[in-house]
């Protein structure tokens, strides 16, 4: 199956600084990524849908510039955390789809981010 | 707007019980695909079940079935012969047919008991 492989895992980063999460497709092309935040025991939320070569599309209430997302090549999408905060500490997961198939999203193992 | 409602927060099954989870949706829309998804302690997505609006036929996965009521809008998931395995959350999610965003539930805590 595809593999959705995101890193690092988990980062601690001083308050201020950025830090960036990566989201490579190993071995399909993934024309577009979505970036999902997660609160402890609770559901996902969709912060910002991706496609390769273009702006990302920002859901209400996201930040555009304080959470940067680049999806420069169809295998790799970026979501740099800036002026971090103890506030943006979260569990961020992405997930990435082909389009033109009818196959689901398929999930990066997620990235906890502790900042202190 | 689409919602996604899962109205247990927590279930508990003894080990090879049967258990349902719950899920409700609205949507205006006829053709949409309903999902169940799990995510272990490690936190990984997984993909459980899929069914498609259109197909009348309740769709399975070895011990995972789905209960998909279209007019009630209803989608419980049946895990039978439940495996310590199983303890996750799962979590109820919806797509229209052309729009790849998931629209997600709150979640439920599945609790396995040896």
């Amino acid at each position: 199956g595809a593999v959705v492989s995101q890193h690092p895992s988990w980062v601690i980063c001083k308050s201020g600084t950025s830090v960036k999460i990566e989201c490579r497709s190993l071995d399909f092309q993934a024309t577009t990524m979505f970036w999902y935040r997660q609160f402890p025991k609770q559901s996902l939320m969709l912060m910002a849908t991706s496609n390769e070569g273009s702006k990302a599309t920002y859901e209400q209430g996201v930040e555009k510039d304080k959470f940067l997302i680049n999806h420069a090549s169809l295998t790799l999408s970026t979501l740099t955390v800036t002026s971090a905060h103890p506030e943006d500490s979260s569990f961020y997961i992405c997930s990435a789809r082909v389009a033109g198939l009818n196959t689901e999203a398929f999930f990066g193992q997620g990235t906890r981010l502790t900042v202190v | 707007a689409q919602t996604v409602t899962q109205s247990q927060p927590e279930m508990s099954v003894q080990e090879a019980e049967t258990v349902t989870l719950s899920c409700t949706y609205d949507t205006s829309e006829s053709d949409y695909y309903l999902f169940w998804y799990k995510q272990p302690p490690s936190r990984q997505m997984i993909l459980v079940i899929r069914q498609e609006a259109y197909k009348q036929q309740n769709a399975t996965e070895n011990r995972f079935s789905v209960n998909f009521q279209k007019a009630a809008k209803s989608f419980s998931l049946k895990i039978s012969d439940s495996q310590l395995g199983d303890a996750a959350m799962y979590f109820c999610a919806y797509r229209d047919h052309s729009n790849y965003q998931l629209i997600w539930g709150a979640g439920t805590k599945l609790i396995i008991k040896p």
